[in-house]
């Protein structure tokens, strides 16, 4: 079985300070972790994944995120936040095993203070 | 060319009628996904196709019959929807088949209102 918790639904920064968005998962099996944005009346996109490779993951816009299995979290941050991050951010997680199935965590609103 | 097409952008429907939603994309990806998506909500797995067959039907209503004409092009008919069946719906493709750690490439969706 495999779930992802989200930890904060709603986020607001100003624009210029860091950004924090906080996932844990809970996975049987050494897990890919995905997150992708959500920009508003638009699709995802992926802005970085993790498959067993660093455990730091640079992606996309400055993003980057940590796994760190000992406290099944897979946190992203970015060091200075800008007006076009304000979106919809999801955390995904899939289990290496036959199950095919993404899960996606409940999303966190971001908001950018000017 | 690396995007995923969907049109229309926006439709609204009675819940008698019957209307198509289209996805396009020209990547050679060889799986192809429907999600649903509702406001402040995850988006839900519908259907996939991998190697135009259809590999998963996530206990979707009738209502809802997806097709898949080619490699390129997936479809979603709609018949007699219910007002909860309005949503975002997205489309979705990945370069190989059914492989969950792969990049999803999203379109941009259709805003379904079902009236």
């Amino acid at each position: 079985a495999q779930s992802v918790t989200q930890l904060d639904s709603h986020v607001s920064v100003s624009e210029g300070t860091p950004v924090l968005l906080r996932c844990n998962y809970s996975s049987s099996y050494s897990p890919s972790l995905f997150w992708y944005v959500q920009h508003p009346n638009k699709g995802l996109q992926l802005l970085l994944k993790y498959t067993s490779a660093a455990t730091l993951v640079k992606g996309i816009n400055g993003f980057e995120a940590e796994f760190k299995k000992s406290e099944t979290s897979f946190h992203l941050t970015k060091p200075s936040a800008h007006m076009s991050d304000a979106a919809e951010y999801f955390c995904v997680v899939n289990a290496r095993s036959n199950d095919y199935k993404l899960s996606f965590g409940a999303g966190t609103t971001v908001t950018v203070r000017a | 060319d690396t995007e995923v097409t969907q049109t229309p952008k926006h439709l609204v429907m009675g819940m008698t009628n019957k209307k198509s939603l289209k996805c396009e994309q020209h990547m050679g990806h060889r799986a192809m996904y429907w999600y649903k998506q509702k406001a402040k909500k995850p988006p839900e797995l519908m259907f996939v196709y991998s190697y135009e067959k259809l590999s998963i039907n996530e206990s979707v209503p009738s209502r809802f019959s997806p097709e898949c004409p080619n490699s390129s092009l997936l479809n979603l008919h709609l018949h007699a929807l219910q007002p909860e069946d309005s949503a975002l719906y997205l489309c979705a493709s990945t370069r190989q088949g059914l492989l969950t750690n792969e990049k999803l490439f999203f379109g941009s969706g259709t805003q379904l209102s079902v009236l």
